[in-house]
């Protein structure tokens, strides 16, 4: 039923090894965005974008990078990955103005070691 | 700046109980949205609110919107362990060059003893 994926779905890897997760939506909404969650706390949002080559730092502080090269694509890229970054990361998406849910993606927990 | 708080943060809650969580904006809201989120598992959209004392109902599932736009309520009625999970409102930024994007308040976690 997703119309917005994630993969991987989970994944670990050492310390320094650089990543990229993906998040593919094939509902053609303009907006999409990253948050990172620790299991049951609070959503934090760290990129987001409006549409192509268009993308913005989040509320929180990430040393993470993303690009928008195309409609249905917003990979986040961690190019030295530590402990601290082991978290669970869910993409999103939303037709527009914020009178639209968002779709959420199955999330890739990521473990840092 | 803008805020929104939810609480309770926990609720533990027999089956068979009503439960409900509570939202609260620091400013007037054009709409506020819920979410629940499955333990392991990702938000789910579960319904919009945007006019004035508004009330919608999903099954045993009631949704209120406060009459000044600032406040919400989501209560659920004879709560299930199919119930167990996080629930989230969220609330749209209303300031600067992240317009339209959502908040997300911090969630209350509800968990069911059969």
């Amino acid at each position: 039923e997703a119309d917005i994926y994630q993969t991987p779905r989970y994944l670990v890897i050492g310390t320094g090894k650089k990543i990229t997760l993906e998040c593919s939506q094939t509902m053609g909404h303009d907006k999409m965005y990253w948050y990172q969650q620790d299991p049951g706390m609070e959503l934090h949002l760290i990129h987001y974008s409006y549409g192509v080559n268009s993308t913005e730092k989040g509320d929180l502080s990430s040393e993470s990078t993303v690009s928008r090269i195309r409609t249905e694509h917003f990979p986040l890229t961690l190019e030295s990955a530590r402990p601290s970054h082991t978290s669970q990361y869910l993409c999103a998406s939303s037709p527009g103005a914020a009178f639209y849910g968002y779709t959420f993606g199955s999330g890739t927990r990521l473990t840092v070691v | 700046g803008q805020q929104v708080m939810q609480i309770p943060q926990y609720q533990h809650v027999q089956e068979g109980e009503d439960f409900t969580t509570y939202c609260n904006s620091s400013t007037t809201l054009s709409n506020i949205q819920w979410y629940k989120q499955r333990p392991g598992g990702h938000p789910v959209f579960l319904i919009q609110l945007v006019k004035s004392g508004e009330v919608k109902k999903q099954k045993r599932l009631t949704f209120q919107f406060g009459e000044a736009k600032k406040n919400s309520s989501l209560h659920i009625t004879a709560t299930q362990t199919t119930d167990v999970g996080t629930y989230f409102c969220a609330v749209p930024v209303n300031y600067g060059g992240s317009q339209g994007n959502l908040i997300f308040g911090k969630g209350t976690k509800l968990s069911v003893k059969p």
